[in-house]
């Protein structure tokens, strides 16, 4: 198995451009997660879907962040427009259902500079 | 609220002595506990978790975890530590399967040789 896949793995980008951020998670979960590290905050959870639908979406940081599931092996997140206070690292985690616990695998993040 | 803390940001140990990495959580019901580690510049790997039964669990790479119910605690624990062992250490608690996990802040650990 490939493991949850991202990309791009790193991005930089000047403030007010639009970013997209792409997620592929393991063959047979249904549940997506995406995540934002940074120094100051840790790790944040952002929003996630089971079975592509979004459940909670609660930590986007406001209405320039918003995120899709359009079917079971296919995510993004996109950031319009983008500013400096958005650099982190974002990480994509998905899981299993099919298990009673359902720990999290993540992926490898995307590196997000705006300058 | 539910909660994670793990006190230490730092802990610091010699090659070859035992490491505690500590991690308590406030949160309701019966959670699922698990812990995660991070090397620089990669995603967060799965090291162990606690569902139900025996409270000493085994994970990967030799570590192991305590789980005290009285003390809302779950300490992760090796008996020997290496060099490579050196990385960021997070606690996460799953409240109710379905939902979201909630992660500590993360403890750096320093292994010295």
């Amino acid at each position: 198995d490939a493991g949850v896949i991202q990309s791009p793995r790193h991005e930089v980008t000047e403030m007010g451009q639009e970013v997209t951020l792409r997620c592929k998670p393991i063959s047979g979960h249904n549940s997506l997660f995406w995540y934002r590290q940074t120094m100051m905050r840790g790790l944040e959870l952002l929003i996630y879907f089971n079975n592509n639908v979004p459940i909670d979406d609660s930590g986007m940081p406001e209405d320039r962040f918003s995120a899709k599931m359009p079917n079971a092996s296919f995510s993004t997140l996109k950031i319009q427009p983008s500013e400096p206070r958005d650099s982190a690292v974002y990480f994509c985690a998905s899981s299993s259902r099919q298990a009673n616990v359902g720990e999290q695998y993540f992926g490898p993040g995307t590196r997000l500079t705006v300058t | 609220a539910q909660s994670v803390a793990q006190p230490e940001d730092q802990v610091n140990v010699a090659e070859g002595n035992p490491l505690t990495v500590k991690c308590t959580y406030s949160v309701s019901g019966n959670p699922y506990l698990f812990w995660y580690v991070q090397y620089p510049n990669r995603g967060l790997q799965f090291l162990l978790k606690y569902i139900t039964g025996d409270n000493l669990v085994k994970g990967s790479y030799g570590f192991e975890a305590e789980f005290n119910k009285s003390q809302t605690s779950f300490h992760l624990k090796k008996p020997s530590a290496l060099v490579s062992d050196s990385a960021l250490y997070f606690c996460a608690v799953q409240p109710v399967y379905g939902q979201n996990f909630v992660f500590g802040p993360g403890t750096r650990l320093s292994v010295l040789p």
